[in-house]
């Protein structure tokens, strides 16, 4: 049961471009949406959140954007630089239950 | 920074043997998840926990797992007579509210690596 999709499992930006990193949801009682980076063999990072009462919101060089009719999120990342390059998971949640993540996408940028 | 804290960084087991793995929360924090990830596999949710009892708990936290809070500090997850399966990174996390839509952001451990032979 995959309530949380990344339909990418890998994406690959030249350093200084935009990355945007893709997140789908089926359930429509989640209000509230992270994302997450993990380098290999260390816990995920949180990176930026947003509630389902913003269509986006902004923390330096990542954004989020949300599309609750569409049940579709997006994570921008500009200007992309090596270091972020890792993996980023998008999570989800329900008043307040657990968290569901998605499969991850794994960014690379390229110098 | 404060930070979620697990030991150990890597265990390896035999089957059928029982592992306890532990964690630290932040000192304020007051919810305390355990969650998993099989290698290749997206990160599975096990358990939450608050006020001394389990809050929420998924398929996999089946009678073979448990979890405690022994003391003020320590936040552990015991798996009974581990399987090959239960092989994974094991990662605590721990948060300070649950959602109410507000936000709340829950804080990961670096996980620990169990290999079950």
């Amino acid at each position: 049961d995959q309530q949380v999709k990344q339909n990418s499992p890998s994406l690959s930006v030249q350093e200084g471009r935009i990355s945007i990193l893709n997140c789908d949801y089926t359930n429509s009682m989640f209000d509230y949406f992270l994302w997450y980076k993990k380098y290999p063999a260390e816990g995920p990072t949180f990176l930026i959140s947003i509630s389902s009462i913003k269509d986006k919101n902004e923390d330096g060089r990542f954004t989020v954007f949300l599309n609750k009719s569409a049940k579709h999120l997006s994570l921008h990342i500009v200007p992309s630089q090596p270091g972020d390059s890792a993996v980023y998971f998008c999570a989800a949640s329900a008043l307040g239950n657990q968290f569901y993540f998605g499969t991850g996408t794994s960014l690379t940028v390229i110098p | 920074e404060p930070e979620v804290t697990q030991t150990p960084s890597h265990q390896v087991t035999q089957m059928g043997q029982e592992v306890i793995l532990r964690c630290v929360p932040i000192s304020n924090h007051l919810y305390f998840y355990w969650y998993r990830q099989i290698l290749g596999q997206k990160v599975e949710f096990l358990v939450s926990f608050y006020n001394n009892e389990i809050s929420e708990k998924s398929e996999i936290f089946d009678d073979q797992f448990s979890v405690e809070r022994p003391d003020g500090s320590n936040f552990t997850l015991k798996i009974r007579s581990t399987k090959l399966e239960d092989s994974a990174m094991y990662f605590c996390a721990s948060s300070d509210y649950l959602s109410t839509g507000s936000g709340n952001t829950i804080y990961f451990g670096e996980g620990s690596w169990l290999t079950v032979v």
